[in-house]
C-alpha cells in the first residue's frame, strides 16, 4: 500500500525566504502531482511530474520527481503572501485497491510580511 | 468550460438521516472520484468510478456509504443514519484517461455537517 509522509506539515516563513517542502512516498511511482488549497476552497492542480528528473516551475514555485529516491520537493523562492496555502503532493499507484493517487496530509505554508 | 460541480455547497442534517450527495464531472472525462477531508486534514479516498468498469470501493469507511454512476455522467454519494464523525468536506474530481496525465479536477466539494 501506498503512504505519503510530507514535511514540514506546518511552515511559517517571512517574505523574500526560500524554502523547501518534501514528499516522500513508500512504493514505487513514475508520476506524482501537486496541488493548492486555499482556506475554506477546493483543491487546485499545481504541477503533473510525468518522469523520474522531472522538474516544473511556475512563478514562484519549482517542483521535482526523483522516482529512485521515491521524493519530490517544492521549492519556494523569494516568498510571497499570496502563496499562503495548504500544499498536498500525491504520487500515483496502488493506494488500497486500484491505481490511483494517495494524498499527503498537506503541509500548511504561512507567509508572514 | 465548465469545471466539476456539486451540490449542494452546504449540508446541515441530523444525526441518523440519510443524505445524498451530486457530482457532474466535466464532460467527456472518464473517470470519477470521491473524497473526504475532515477538517484540517488530507484528503481520504472513498469510491473511483473508471467508465463502466467496476467501481472500487476500497475506501468506503462503512456500509452506512454508497454511490453510483450512470456512465460517464453524474454521480451520487449517499450517506445512511448519518453519524456525527460523518461531518467532513465531500471533495470530487474527475479526470480524463486518453490524456495519459490522469490529472484529477477537483469539485467545490459539499461540506457535511451533522448534528
Amino acid at each position: 500500500e501506498l503512504k505519503v509522509e510530507q514535511n514540514p506539515l506546518f511552515l511559517s516563513m517571512q517574505e523574500g525566504k526560500n524554502y523547501t517542502i518534501y514528499c516522500n512516498y513508500s512504493t514505487t511511482s513514475d508520476r506524482l502531482y501537486w496541488y493548492r488549497q486555499d482556506p475554506g476552497k477546493s483543491l487546485e492542480s499545481l504541477f503533473v511530474l510525468l518522469s523520474n528528473g522531472a522538474v516544473k516551475q511556475e512563478g514562484r514555485l519549482m517542483a521535482s520527481l526523483d522516482t529512485k529516491a521515491r521524493l519530490s520537493t517544492l521549492h519556494i523562492t523569494a516568498a510571497v503572501h499570496d502563496l499562503s496555502a495548504t500544499y498536498f503532493c500525491a504520487p500515483w499507484g496502488s493506494g488500497a485497491g486500484s491505481y490511483q493517487l494517495t494524498f499527503g496530509k498537506g503541509t500548511k505554508l504561512s507567509v508572514i510580511p | 468550460g465548465a469545471g466539476v460541480s456539486q451540490s449542494p455547497s452546504n449540508k446541515v442534517t441530523e444525526k441518523g438521516k440519510d443524505v445524498e450527495l451530486r457530482c457532474d464531472p466535466i464532460s467527456g472525462h472518464t473517470a470519477l472520484y470521491w473524497y473526504r477531508q475532515r477538517l484540517g486534514q488530507g484528503l481520504e479516498f472513498l469510491i473511483y468510478f473508471q467508465g463502466n468498469s467496476a467501481p472500487d470501493k476500497s475506501g468506503l469507511p462503512s456500509d452506512r456509504f454508497s454511490a453510483e454512476r450512470t456512465g460517464e455522467s453524474v454521480s451520487t454519494l449517499t450517506i445512511q443514519r448519518t453519524q456525527q464523525e460523518d461531518s467532513a468536506v465531500y471533495l470530487c474530481a474527475s479526470s480524463s484517461r486518453t490524456s495519459g496525465r490522469n490529472e484529477q479536477f477537483f469539485g467545490p466539494g459539499t461540506r457535511l455537517t451533522v448534528l
